[in-house]
């Protein structure tokens, strides 16, 4: 799986739009764009995934640059709750097997009043 | 909606004992994966199953030993415990059927094994 690299951390005013940053320049064609974050303690959570187009669901937006050598999670109104740490992760996604997930440091995001 | 169950919730050991943690998936999930994460680290691949079958090795020691049963729940044995497996030992389930939610892995709360 692809290395990725990301800001240790970052911070946020509540009610502003978060963009968490995640470099990953070796990204083979197959491998996606997931992120993850983990709240103080509790198991990892999934937040969405993409290829190559940009992605929303109801927790947050992803935008992959056009050569996929980078990408951006969009919280779009940061709130307290969203403090975490934020994992971005690029692995291929095989039909019939338990791909693993390869955990980097993340970015620690402190959402603030 | 029913989420990943892990048992116990907290375990305390003394070192060069056993411990066995307990992991149930989300109702329909055929895919379960060990991961451990230490004091201040972030989580660490263990092992994973598929349909009861060992599909993946991580850093798992030979201490440690896991499986599949035939209704999904899965095991994880560690043997001779030492005070660097004190961690949180997360459990995640996915399903392999075709659809969004394939290789989107549900976590469970965690145990956290404290080794004296």
């Amino acid at each position: 799986d692809a290395k990725t690299t990301q800001p240790p951390s970052m911070d946020c005013a509540e009610g502003r739009a978060a963009n968490l940053p995640c470099n990953h320049s070796t990204i083979s064609g197959n491998e996606y764009v997931y992120w993850y974050r983990q709240i103080h303690s509790q198991g990892p959570q999934y937040i969405i995934h993409g290829l190559k187009n940009n992605e929303t669901n109801e927790m947050a937006s992803l935008i992959i640059t056009e050569d996929r050598k980078s990408s951006t999670l969009i919280l779009p109104h940061a709130t307290l709750r969203d403090t975490a740490v934020y994992y971005c992760i690029v692995r291929a996604t095989n039909t019939g097997t338990a791909s693993k997930l390869t955990f980097g440091t993340g970015t620690r995001l402190q959402v603030t009043l | 909606a029913a989420g990943v169950i892990q048992s116990p919730r907290h375990l305390i050991k003394e070192k060069r004992e056993t411990a066995t943690l307990k992991c149930y998936p989300i109702p329909r999930h055929d895919t379960v994966y060990w991961y451990q994460q230490g004091p201040g680290q972030d989580p660490q691949f263990l092992i994973s199953f598929y349909e009861k079958m060992q599909s993946d090795k991580g850093s798992i020691p030979d201490r440690f030993s896991a499986q599949q049963f035939s209704d999904y729940h899965s095991e994880l044995n560690m043997s001779s415990l030492e005070l660097g497996d004190s961690a949180l030992y997360f459990c995640a389930s996915s399903s392999s059927a075709t659809g969004r939610s394939y290789n989107e892995q549900f976590f469970g709360p965690g145990t956290r094994l404290t080794v004296l």
